[in-house]
């Protein structure tokens, strides 16, 4: 069965204690990758796509690469106002929509 | 600009209401998404409009009856709710087309309606 799976479900650091989030998939026919932050009662905030195996994004301090089974979101010197709860998307020729995965909430302590 | 505007931005309504959620979005987006948010879940697709027609509908209760009057606008009309209908519910947009080949995929997302259903 398809599946997007994203761990930790949370995940506490303290500022500057660089961490991994991670999103693994089994989906036949990839089509892209997507991450995104979501803060509490507000929309999804688009961070990267990426659509090939081997491809890497950067963005500040967040950096999201992509193998063939699965994708890091590297969170590299973190500050407070990283918290949030990062969600991994996928879209796939068989699922014809986007599939979220569960999110990992960060908590980024001063 | 990649901005959805959703309005209101928080509703109350009863059960024998009848309330609308309003999307708009001007960045040429020619598909448009409706999804449901509980807390502490990933949100869940409920309908996919592409070029104002309705593609996908994912096995949502009548109550719930989407509308996309134009190709910048997208409405969700809401009539008998029940309590676990409560949520946010999100608005997003992008140029993908489903079921077509087409790559690029991004969705863009409005800062949600909270809806509380009493």
């Amino acid at each position: 069965e398809d599946q997007v799976t994203q761990s930790p479900e949370a995940l506490r650091l303290q500022e500057g204690e660089s961490s991994s989030l991670n999103c693994s998939y089994t989906v036949s026919g990839l089509r892209g990758l997507f991450w995104y932050r979501q803060d509490p009662g507000k929309g999804p905030e688009f961070l990267f796509t990426l659509y090939s195996a081997g491809e890497e994004k950067e963005k500040e301090r967040l950096k999201a690469t992509l193998t063939k089974k699965e994708s890091f979101l590297h969170i590299t010197a973190p500050k407070p106002e990283d918290s949030a709860t990062y969600l991994c998307a996928v879209d796939a020729y068989n699922f014809n929509k986007f599939y979220f995965g569960s999110g990992t909430k960060l908590n980024v302590k001063p | 600009d990649t901005e959805v505007t959703q309005t209101p931005k928080h509703l109350v309504m009863g059960m024998t209401n009848k309330k609308s959620l309003k999307c708009e979005q001007h960045m040429g987006h020619r598909a448009m998404y409706w999804y449901k948010q509980k807390a502490k879940k990933p949100p869940e697709l409920m309908f996919v409009y592409s070029y104002e027609k309705l593609s996908i509908n994912e096995s949502v209760p009548s109550r719930f009856s989407p509308e996309c009057p134009n190709s910048s606008l997208l409405n969700l009309h809401l009539h008998a709710l029940q309590p676990e209908d409560s949520a946010l519910y999100l608005c997003a947009s992008s140029h993908f087309i489903p079921g077509a080949r087409v790559i690029e995929n991004i969705q863009y997302f409005g800062a949600g309606t909270r809806l509380s259903v009493l």
